[in-house]
């Protein structure tokens, strides 16, 4: 069966420090994959999707950025963090179907 | 126009009672739909997807979709506090090449005992 991890769980950050969220998926072969962040009491919101390695297409112009290094992992990357980044980081999957799994999900607080 | 509307709650409903959850969406080109459930603090999980007009049953809950409306529910029958959530809709509109889903706001539901 497919699995989806991600890490770290929750970070606290100071403002201008770099960031970097990890994703790996198990158990299944070029997944389009995700990231979306969600607001303390706000809806999903869609950062970045991939549909192979090296190809990323970016929903939302901001100070974040991501990479498909491999077929099966996912990394989300700032330069330096903003406030306003704060949030609950979702990484998702899907192939063949429709149907979007998420991981566990990372808690950032940057301060 | 947000693409995928949903009332935010709280919708709150006594155990046993049947809970009414909508959502309306604007794009009739929408081909797949979904509903997720979110535990405060957890990432969503799915509960069933629906992709053609009418009811859908699974369990306690039950996916209605009427696309000349634009509009989805979902029911859950003799609701449990264990199903007090936010309620998230999803929408994957057509030629999408990434397979993206749109997601609504969400509905909390909050079952009282």
């Amino acid at each position: 069966s497919q699995t989806i991890h991600q890490w770290p769980a929750t970070l606290v950050q100071p403002v201008g420090s770099p960031l970097s969220l990890e994703c790996t998926v198990e158990g299944t072969s070029n997944p389009n994959l995700y990231w979306y962040r969600q607001a303390a009491g706000r809806g999903l919101q869609l950062l970045f999707y991939s549909v192979g390695i090296g190809q990323i297409s970016s929903e939302v112009p901001q100070n974040l950025s991501a990479s498909r290094p491999q077929d099966r992992q996912f990394i989300l990357s700032s330069k330096k963090l903003l406030l306003s980044d704060s949030g609950f980081y979702l990484c998702a999957w899907t192939n063949s179907g429709n149907t979007i799994y998420f991981g566990e999900g990372s808690w950032l607080t940057v301060v | 126009q947000k693409e995928v509307e949903q009332n935010s709650g709280p919708l709150s409903v006594p155990e046993g009672a049947i809970a009414s959850l909508n959502c309306t969406y604007s794009d009739r080109g929408s081909q797949s739909f979904f509903w997720y459930r979110q535990y405060s603090g957890k990432s969503p999980e799915l509960i069933m997807f629906i992709y053609s007009n009418g009811d859908k049953e699974d369990g306690r809950f039950t996916a209605q979709l009427n696309k000349a409306s634009q509009y989805v529910s979902l029911l859950i029958r003799d609701s449990q506090p264990s199903d007090s959530a936010t309620y998230l809709c999803a929408v994957n509109i057509g030629n999408n090449a990434g397979n993206m889903l749109t997601f609504g706001g969400g509905t909390r539901l909050m079952v009282k005992p």
